[in-house]
Parts: C-alpha cells; sequence; structure tokens
C-alpha cells in the first residue's frame, strides 16, 4: 500500500527566502508522485508531477520537486518565496490499480509568506 | 477551456436529511474522482468512475453513500440520512483517461457540505 508523510503541518518564511516542503512516500512499487496547492475556498491545482522520466520536476510558478529513490522522499522547493505562494500544500501519491489510479494524500502544508 | 465545477458551492442541511452534490466533469474527461477533505482525515478517495461505471467504491464511508455517472458526463453523489461527520468539502476530479497512475486529476472548487 502506498502512503505519503509530509513533515511539518505549518512552515513560515520571509519574502524571498527558500522554500522548502517535505515530502516521504511509502511505496512498495516505483511510485507516481504529485505536489498539488489549495488555494483558500478553491479547488486543487498540480504544481508537478514525476512519473519516472527525468528525477528533477519542474512544474508551474517557479516551484521544482526532486525525486530521490534511496531517501523515499519528493521535496518540494522554490529559491523565493513570493507573497502570493501563501496556501497549502499537498503532497499525492498514486495507487496503481488495474487500469486506473487513485490519489493518496499527505495531510498538507500551509505556507505562511511573511514580508 | 472550462474546467470541472461543482454545485452547490456551499450547502447546510440538517441532520437525517439528504443532500445531492453535483460535478461537472471536463468534456471529455472520460474518468471521474470524488475525494473528502476533512479537518481530521485529511483528503480521502471515495469513488472513482471509468465512463457511467463504478470499479471502485472503495472509499465510501458507508452505505448511505451512493453516487452515480450518467452519459459519461456528470456525477451525482448523494447522502442519504446525514450525519455530522458527514461535515467536509467533497471534491471532485477528472482526467483524460485513466493511465495507470500517470494521469492528471484536475479538481473541481468542491462543495463545503455543512451538517447541523
Amino acid at each position: 500500500a502506498q502512503s505519503v508523510t509530509q513533515l511539518g503541518s505549518h512552515v513560515s518564511v520571509s519574502e524571498g527566502a527558500l522554500v522548502l516542503l517535505r515530502c516521504n512516500y511509502s511505496s512498495s512499487v516505483p511510485p507516481y508522485l504529485f505536489w498539488y496547492v489549495q488555494y483558500p475556498n478553491q479547488g486543487l491545482q498540480l504544481l508537478l508531477k514525476y512519473t519516472s522520466a527525468a528525477t528533477l520536476v519542474k512544474g508551474i510558478n517557479g516551484f521544482e520537486a526532486e525525486f530521490k529513490k534511496s531517501e523515499t522522499s519528493f521535496h518540494l522547493t522554490k529559491p523565493s518565496a513570493h507573497m502570493s505562494d501563501a496556501a497549502e500544500y499537498f503532497c499525492a501519491v498514486s495507487r496503481k490499480n488495474s487500469g486506473y489510479s487513485t490519489l493518496t494524500f499527505g495531510k498538507g502544508t500551509m505556507l505562511l509568506v511573511s514580508p | 477551456g472550462a474546467g470541472v465545477s461543482q454545485s452547490p458551492s456551499n450547502k447546510v442541511t440538517e441532520k437525517g436529511k439528504d443532500v445531492e452534490l453535483r460535478c461537472d466533469p471536463i468534456s471529455g474527461h472520460t474518468a471521474l474522482y470524488w475525494y473528502r477533505q476533512s479537518l481530521g482525515q485529511g483528503l480521502e478517495f471515495l469513488i472513482y468512475f471509468q465512463g457511467n461505471s463504478a470499479p471502485d467504491k472503495s472509499g465510501l464511508p458507508s452505505d448511505r453513500f451512493s453516487a452515480e455517472r450518467t452519459g459519461g458526463s456528470v456525477s451525482t453523489l448523494t447522502i442519504q440520512r446525514t450525519q455530522q461527520e458527514d461535515s467536509a468539502v467533497y471534491l471532485c476530479a477528472s482526467s483524460l483517461v485513466a493511465s495507470g497512475g500517470r494521469d492528471t486529476q484536475y479538481f473541481g472548487p468542491g462543495t463545503r457540505l455543512t451538517v447541523l
């Protein structure tokens, strides 16, 4: 069975600082991994996904994530935080079934950005 | 193009009443998913549709929950005899195909259900 652990329910950074949101996964098979962002009162928007191609994945809004099999991690980073990055971020692993998949999400990390 | 839409955006109901939540997926998307987002449980998978059939209902929490999809498009999630623990945001997602894990699921804005 697949599972995801996000370390830190809240992360606070200053505008312009590095953003690092941690995600570790557990999977018995090579995983597909996703990062989604949720702004207040909105649905989830895909930031990026890893599907076994390049281990460094670039997404929207300057975010990127690196798949590290040895560490079972898929941490999300952005070199310089912007006020508009304040939102909740979810890491997810795809649970594979016969011909389809469903997502198993972490508990989420709220990113707070201060001026 | 238009994204996934859900209605109503907010629903307040009394304990014991039935509610219906609607999802309009992106046109042409064959796969449709329902998830529930609650404070205590986070985001949980409820049910998956491929076309009009639901091969995976494993996430439905009780037999009070049911869902259908008609014409390979609109889906309705029905909760009968609502309980306070059903209060949550219900999210719908769709994807073009169900390609064994690679497909991107596009989410709607959700329906916030409050059971008094």
